[in-house]
């Protein structure tokens, strides 16, 4: 069975750093994974979709790597802005459907 | 190009009622998939159409049921509402089904 995990749980940085999430899963057999933004109440936001023949995709301050044998993923925000807070999620497409991890919550102060 | 559209954004209901969402995908999109997000369990999925035909479902009891018309809309019925059936539900759709997947802003469903 599939499971997706989101380390750290949330974080707290200062505008301008830049930051790294990860995001882990058990079964490497995936067709795509997707990275997703949430605000809070909000539905979720397209950031990059990496299919599973690909190592990484960028858009913008945005940079998503996978490394499927391993099971990993980490999604790097350059130049972190407070307009970047909200809680991140990665998500698997495996089989049949997206399986999620359980998202970073992520503060940029001023 | 318009986005994915949920309606009603808000439904406030009590427990025994029943309720019917309605999704709209992105113009072109045949797959329709129906998600519920709680804070205790995260985002789980319901089920997906394709064409009009239920192609994959998630582990929710029979209460839960959907459709999808020929337009690709998509609609999604809860019977007999219970209190934990309280979430947000958001939708989301894609060309054909593992594609970029695109999600509406969702309806949050209230049982009291």
């Amino acid at each position: 069975k599939q499971e997706v995990t989101q380390i750290p749980a949330a974080l707290s940085v200062p505008e301008g750093e830049n930051l790294v999430l990860n995001c882990s899963f058990t079964d490497s057999a995936i067709y795509n994974l997707q990275w997703f933004r949430q605000d809070p109440g909000k539905g979720l936001t397209s950031l990059l979709l990496i299919q599973s023949s690909q190592r990484e995709q960028t858009s913008g301050r945005l940079n998503a790597s996978l490394d499927k044998s391993s099971g990993r993923s980490t999604l790097y925000i350059a130049a972190s802005q407070p307009g970047d807070s909200a809680t991140y999620l990665c998500a698997v497409y495996n089989t049949d459907k997206l399986i999620f991890g359980t998202g970073t919550r992520l503060q940029v102060f001023p | 190009k318009a986005g994915v559209t949920q309606t009603p954004r808000y439904l406030i209901k009590t427990r025994g009622q029943q309720v019917t969402l309605s999704c709209s995908p992105i113009s072109g999109h045949r797959s329709v998939s129906w998600y519920q997000q709680t804070p205790g369990q995260g985002l789980q999925f319901l089920f997906e159409y394709f064409s009009e035909t239920q192609r994959n479902k998630g582990n929710f009891p029979g209460r839960f049921s959907g459709r999808q018309f020929s337009n690709s809309r998509s609609e999604m019925n809860v019977s007999t509402l219970e209190l934990g059936d309280s979430a947000l539900y958001l939708c989301a759709s894609s060309l054909a089904g593992p594609d970029e997947q695109y999600f509406g802003p969702g309806t949050r469903l209230t049982v009291t």
